[in-house]
């Protein structure tokens, strides 16, 4: 079935430097990718919409410039937290489109801003 | 906007019993729904694809109901066991974008 590989599994950073999050479709082409962050005992928020090539669109209230992502080809979406802070610790998660398969899902990211 | 809700928050039943989750969605312009698996600290899991033409999906243990007339539905597990204790996703995807909505979740405790 369809994979999406997401490294690092977790990751503890120094407050103000920045964090890269890997999201890699393993056995298909994913030409969207999607970002979202998940805090404790609620549900997926939508981030942002990764598009192959081209600018990401961001929703409503996140911050373009503090969450860059970059999708440069097929199977590879990455997630930089700049200058990060104690606030965005949280659960990150992407995903990928895969046609009649729905939407497959990466393992998440625990990022954890000390 | 797509508001998504999901009935109960929280179910433990013992070993063996059948389990009924529900969703409900406000917009029935819908692509296709699906229901996920998420264990603590985890991904998600896929467990039913049911797109909009169709009215159920079955895998196993498990069906999917979908009455988007009425924006609704449910997710039926047989004959639980505990390997079935986790949090179950409802989501649906909008007919012009294809994004995701998702519920809250159900977590679910099965009892030994």
């Amino acid at each position: 079935g369809a994979v999406v590989s997401q490294h690092p599994s977790w990751v503890i950073c120094k407050s103000g430097t920045s964090v890269k999050i890997e999201c890699r479709s393993l056995d298909f082409q994913a030409t969207t990718m999607f970002w979202y962050r998940q805090f404790p005992k609620q549900s997926l928020m939508l981030m942002a919409t990764s598009n192959e090539g081209s600018k990401a669109t961001y929703e409503q209230g996140v911050e373009k410039d503090k969450f860059l992502i970059n999708h440069a080809s097929l199977t590879l979406s990455t997630l930089t937290v700049t200058s990060a802070h104690p606030e965005d610790s949280s659960f990150y998660i992407c995903s990928a489109e895969n046609g009649p398969y729905g939407y497959t899902f990466g393992s998440g990211t625990r990022l954890t801003v000390v | 906007k797509q508001e998504v809700t999901q009935i109960p928050a929280a179910l433990s039943v013992p070993e063996g019993e059948n389990l009924v989750l529900n969703c409900s969605f406000t917009d029935s312009a819908i692509y296709n729904l699906q229901w996920f698996r998420q264990d603590p600290g985890k991904g998600l899991t896929s467990l039913l694809l049911i797109q909009s033409s169709q009215r159920e999906q079955t895998s196993g243990r498990l069906n999917a109901s979908l009455d988007k007339s009425s924006g609704r539905s449910t997710l039926y597990i047989a004959a639980s066991q505990p390997g079935d204790s986790a949090t179950y996703l409802c989501a649906v995807s909008r007919s012009n974008d294809y994004k995701l909505s998702f519920g809250a979740g159900t977590t679910v405790t099965v009892r030994a």
